[in-house]
């Protein structure tokens, strides 16, 4: 079966501590995965796919393939980091979205 | 390029009544995927449309809940007979292509049935 885990609901760190959102998935194929990201009262919208293998806003995640998992990582939080973060599976089909529960970011100051 | 457009952005219907839901894609963009998520749950796929064709509706429920997308207008998710576990937050997200592109979302609907 297809699925996305974020075993972490909420984390919580300090201003310029390291960050690490973590992202497990199931799915048999190649998968194509994403970081979305909720601002306070904005729009669900990508951060970035392992396919560009860019660094958004000073995030990187790397896919495993071994261990599955597309974690999240910033070496310096930053307040504005503040968000939802959605981990999510494409299906290489029809591009549908599988998401994992989310977790929380709060950069405290 | 206003991004894509939800409306309403919030709705309270009654138990049994029906509910609408409509969504604008991106200029340009013929793909659009509707997304459910109910309280303290991530977002849900139901719907994958294109112009005037259903190409997967896996994820929605077998009754009181349809999909279209017409060659001229918006989206519409429409949900009869509501119950009170319809409520929710909708999404509809739009891509240029077939697969796996980006997605852009709206604002989502929030439908509270009372």
């Amino acid at each position: 079966a297809q699925r996305v885990t974020q075993p972490e609901k909420l984390l919580s760190v300090f201003k310029g501590a390291p960050v690490e959102l973590k992202c497990n998935y199931s799915y048999s194929g190649s998968p194509e995965l994403f970081w979305y990201v909720q601002y306070s009262r904005q729009r669900l919208q990508l951060l970035l796919r392992h396919i560009s293998r860019e660094s958004i806003k000073g995030f990187t995640a790397d896919l495993n393939k071994g261990e599955t998992s597309f974690h999240l990582k910033k070496p310096f939080a930053q307040e504005e980091d503040s968000a939802m973060y959605y981990c999510a599976l494409s299906s290489s089909n029809t591009g549908k979205l599988i998401f994992g529960q989310g977790t929380t970011l709060q950069v405290k100051p | 390029n206003a991004g894509v457009m939800q409306n309403p952005r919030h709705l309270v219907r009654r138990r049994g009544q029906e509910a609408r839901l409509r969504c604008s894609p991106m200029k340009g963009h013929s793909h659009v995927y509707w997304y459910r998520q109910l309280p303290e749950e991530g977002l849900k796929f139901m719907v994958y449309l294109q112009k005037e064709n259903i190409i997967d509706e896996s994820g929605m429920p077998k009754e009181r809940f349809s999909a279209e997308f017409p060659k001229e207008g918006p989206s519409i998710l429409r949900i009869q007979q509501v119950v009170r576990g319809d409520s929710a937050a909708y999404f509809c997200a739009s891509s240029s292509t077939r697969g796996q592109d980006e997605q852009y979302f709206g604002p989502g609907t929030r439908l509270t049935v009372t």
